[in-house]
């Protein structure tokens, strides 16, 4: 199992491009989301998606599209980024945590993304 | 809404001190679901513990203890006997339902000194 892989791991990009970060998972968990995270306030949640073809936006999901076509794949495409796009992103998956009662949600190693 | 708050942003201790991070917790749900997770300074995130909320024993794992308190909405995180290695930061969550998006507190960074 590799678990959630998240491409690239670093990222420039000038203001007013586009880019998608990707994020794949082989444990076939139905739930998927996007974090970001920035200097003392936490990981925020952008998207999520409860399976395929399902997805709905989080705190933060302004500037960033999603879709979810097969339960393995949840990019996230951001179609003119911003300086305040600066951030480390975290794709992460789980199961129905009733399903196990010592289940949880599995973080990718993050993406650091730099917008000038 | 839910809502986590880590009030302690940065503790420092010297190592063998023993150190307590906060947590308290706001939700309406009867059924909820609460985390800890480690992120060193690598930046990965790695998951310390879940406990429902129909789980009100509290938990020891070698020098990590929890204690889960719902008449004070609180989860918090005692290191006992803390390591250098144990520098991190830490984060607490809360899950309102099985499918429901995990909120973030803003995070503890724990700074042990040799």
């Amino acid at each position: 199992n590799a678990g959630v892989t998240q491409t690239p791991k670093f990222q420039v990009l000038k203001t007013g491009q586009s880019m998608t970060l990707q994020c794949a998972q082989d444990m076939n968990h139905e739930y998927m989301s996007w974090y970001r995270q920035d200097p003392g306030m936490g990981l925020r949640l952008i998207h999520y998606s409860v399976g395929a073809g399902i997805t709905d936006q989080g705190e933060v999901p302004n500037g960033y599209n999603v879709s979810r076509s097969t339960t393995e794949d949840f990019p996230l495409r951001l179609l003119s980024a911003a300086p305040s796009q600066t951030s480390v992103y975290f794709c992460a998956s789980r199961r129905d945590l009733t399903t196990g009662l010592t289940d949880t949600q599995y973080f990718g190693p993050g993406t650091r993304l730099t917008v000038l | 809404a839910q809502k986590v708050t880590q009030a302690q942003t940065e503790i420092s201790v010297v190592e063998k001190e023993d150190v307590t991070l906060d947590c308290v917790y706001e939700t309406r749900d009867t059924t909820y679901y609460l985390f800890w997770y480690k992120q060193p300074p690598s930046g990965e995130l790695v998951f310390l513990i879940r406990r429902n909320s129909f789980d009100e024993q509290n938990e020891i794992s070698g020098r990590y203890s929890w204690n889960f308190q719902k008449s004070t909405s609180s989860f918090n995180f005692t290191i006992t006997a803390s390591q250098v290695v144990d520098s991190a930061v830490y984060f607490c969550a809360l899950s309102e339902a099985p499918w429901g998006d995990m909120r973030f507190g803003a995070g503890t960074r724990l700074t042990v000194k040799p």
